[in-house]
């Protein structure tokens, strides 16, 4: 039962490097949601996608790019990494939408991040 | 924009004690707010998720109520075990957007 997937658990790259971070679930959620979580920040909603095909931004989506070409897949992308954009990144996954009444989510493990 | 405060941010208690976690929301259109878990390293584990119409909701040793008027819910946890230790999170679930409290961190001392 493997719920919420992400992968790499832990990364490391320098300024200006790309990298593709990975979520996949296996319970047919439609919803799936990128958060970024820092100290003093909570967690912040980077982009979001309420079923195959499709991708919303969220509260902080700039530097970040996203795909859902499957429905248990969602992508998230850094085209050009920034120290800012060093933080833990947590995929989730949702059955219903965000104002579900039956919604809650589910976490991956998330993905330690660390821009130099 | 919706607020959602926890407090206190760190709480440290011994064995046995129980206690109220906090979480307190400035918009009073809440859909449901959900509690979770969040081990050092970990993801957030979801414990109790509580619509706008109920007032709480137990599972185990947990019971989260939810009071709209003064914007506030609370998890209790009873006879809290060293197993307890993590960071506790609340998220206000506005139906258009979902907002995440900065979490307190609980240390249950053996």
């Amino acid at each position: 039962n493997a719920g919420v997937t992400q992968t790499p658990k832990f990364r490391v790259l320098k300024t200006g490097q790309s990298m593709t971070l990975l979520c996949a679930q296996d319970m047919n959620h439609e919803y799936m949601y990128w958060y970024r979580q820092d100290p003093g920040m909570g967690l912040r909603l980077i982009h979001y996608s309420v079923g195959e095909g499709t991708t919303a931004k969220g509260e902080v989506p700039d530097g970040y790019n996203v795909s859902r070409l499957k429905k248990q897949n969602f992508l998230l992308g850094l085209e050009s990494a920034a120290p800012s954009q060093t933080s833990v990144y947590f995929c989730a996954s949702s059955y219903s939408h965000l104002g579900g009444r039956d919604s809650p989510l589910h976490f991956g493990n998330g993905t330690r991040l660390t821009v130099t | 924009k919706q607020e959602v405060t926890q407090i206190p941010a760190a709480l440290s208690v011994p064995e046995g004690e129980n206690l109220v976690l906090n979480c307190s929301f400035t918009d009073s259109a809440i859909y449901n707010l959900q509690w979770f878990r969040q081990d050092p390293g970990k993801g957030l584990t979801s414990l109790l998720l509580i619509q706008s119409s109920q007032r709480e909701q137990t599972s185990g040793r947990l019971n989260a109520s939810l009071d709209k008027s003064s914007g506030r819910s609370t998890l209790y946890i009873a006879a809290s075990q060293p197993g307890d230790s993590a960071t506790y999170l609340c998220r206000f679930n506005a139906g258009n957007m979902l907002t995440f409290g900065g979490g307190t961190r609980l240390m249950v001392k053996p």
